[in-house]
């Protein structure tokens, strides 16, 4: 079955501490993978994906994910984090092949950074 | 701001009534996603519409249903309403070029329905 598992479902941390958010997917195929920001209020961002290439790839706002392949994971990272931070976030995967692009998605993650 | 754009922002209706959401894709893109997010089931898949043909189906409830115009701009319609269908509903535009098989989906703003 296709899934995708958040580990942290909240997570509170201090200004600069450092970040990472655990996803693990099951999935079949060729997968592109994808990290989601919702701020509060706000609709679902974009962070960053991989395709395919390099494994490390380097999002918007400091953000980078590492996929690795033999554990199924796509984790989140961030070295530094800001109040600014603080929402929802979300792992999703899909398949690359045809026009099914449906994502599968994880539960979310949230995160609250204190000043 | 995505570029896609969905209306109403929010809806407050009573059990049994039927609503209509709208959304509009970013310019180009063929393929739009319809995704419902609750408190109970997060994000799950509704439906995809791939210039104007259904392409895949989720876990849709039969009393719910989709179309997407010749414009491009998709409607999603909730019927026989019930206090379980309050969520916030997202639409996602994607091009999916068939010359590529990598795809990024952009989502509008959201209608959030509260049925009553």
């Amino acid at each position: 079955a296709q899934s995708v598992s958040q580990h942290n479902h909240h997570v509170i941390l201090s200004e600069a501490a450092s970040l990472e958010l655990g996803c693990n997917y099951s999935y079949g195929g060729t997968v592109n993978l994808f990290w989601y920001v919702q701020y509060p209020g706000q609709h679902l961002q974009l962070l960053l994906k991989y395709f395919s290439g390099d494994p490390l790839v380097k999002g918007i706002k400091g953000f980078e994910a590492e996929f690795i392949k033999s554990k199924f994971s796509f984790n989140l990272r961030k070295p530094s984090v800001q109040w600014s931070d603080t929402a929802e976030y979300f792992c999703a995967v899909n398949g690359n092949a045809g026009n099914n692009r449906k994502l599968i998605w994880g539960l979310g993650t949230s995160l609250a950074v204190n000043p | 701001d995505s570029g896609v754009t969905q209306t109403p922002k929010h809806l407050i209706t009573a059990t049994g009534q039927r609503v209509t959401l709208r959304c509009s894709p970013r310019s180009g893109d063929l393929s739009v996603y319809w995704y419902q997010q609750s408190l109970d089931q997060g994000l799950q898949f509704l439906i995809q519409y791939y210039n104007g043909e259904e392409r895949a189906k989720g876990n849709i409830l039969e009393r719910f249903s989709a179309q997407q115009f010749p414009d491009l701009h998709s409607e999603l319609n909730l019927s026989s309403l019930e206090l379980g269908d309050s969520a916030l509903y997202f639409c996602a535009s994607s091009l999916i070029s068939t010359s590529s098989s990598t795809d990024t989906q952009y989502f509008g703003p959201g209608t959030r329905l509260t049925v009553l």
